[in-house]
């Protein structure tokens, strides 16, 4: 079973700032997904990755494959870009990470 | 239209009741998913349709029940629920079994 690990669980920062967000699989997948959840619950998806890099306004999303490691990434952050983010990796159905709760200050 | 829509938001009921959630989609996505999902914690898979059969159901007790009567629309039909079942109820569809999931708004559960 995959076993899907996110870090930070919790992360403040101030507006204007790079954010970071890592998630770690055990084992081999056909593609990662980032999401974002307000609060309220909506799900949101960002991005579906299977490998390399891709970038849509603020946010980047890498993939190692090799090193079966994730990152998020969010430049010049501000106060609407709170909200938790979840990493899931395919595996037969979707394998959810903790999630990692945002909170950006202004 | 990459809009999936989840009736009602908010769902009261009594442990004795029967009520049904709906989900609708015009994407012509062909796999649909229940997830459930408690406070701060991440979905959990309920059941996969695929092609409107089930293909997977997470060992979800029977008091939950879903239905797909045919591709844009699935339900899950609720009876004799327990406190302990309360939480967001969340659909998602997606064009095939392995790919990006389009999830609804919720449907937010609470039993009485």
């Amino acid at each position: 079973k995959n076993e899907v690990e996110q870090s930070p669980q919790n992360l403040t920062a101030q507006e204007g700032e790079f954010i970071t967000i890592n998630c770690s699989y055990s084992v081999g997948i056909s593609a990662l997904h980032w999401l974002q959840q307000h609060p309220g619950g909506g799900i949101v998806s960002l991005f579906m990755l299977s490998s390399g890099k891709k970038k849509h306004g603020r946010l980047i999303a890498t993939i190692n494959i090799q090193e079966k490691h994730s990152s998020l990434h969010i430049t010049a952050s501000h106060p609407r870009d709170s909200a938790v983010y979840i990493c899931a990796v395919d595996d037969q159905k979707l394998v959810f990470g903790q999630g990692t709760r945002l909170t950006i200050n202004p | 239209d990459t809009e999936v829509t989840q009736t009602p938001k908010h769902l009261v009921m009594g442990m004795t009741n029967k009520k049904s959630l709906k989900c609708e989609q015009h994407m012509g996505h062909r796999a649909m998913y229940w997830y459930k999902q408690k406070a701060k914690k991440p979905p959990e898979l309920m059941f996969v349709y695929s092609y409107e059969k089930l293909s997977i159901n997470e060992s979800v007790p029977s008091r939950f029940s879903p239905e797909c009567p045919n591709s844009s629309l699935l339900n899950l039909h609720l009876h004799a629920l327990q406190p302990e079942d309360s939480a967001l109820y969340l659909c998602a569809s997606s064009q095939g079994w392995a790919g990006e999931q389009y999830f609804g708004p919720g449907t937010r559960l609470t039993v009485t």
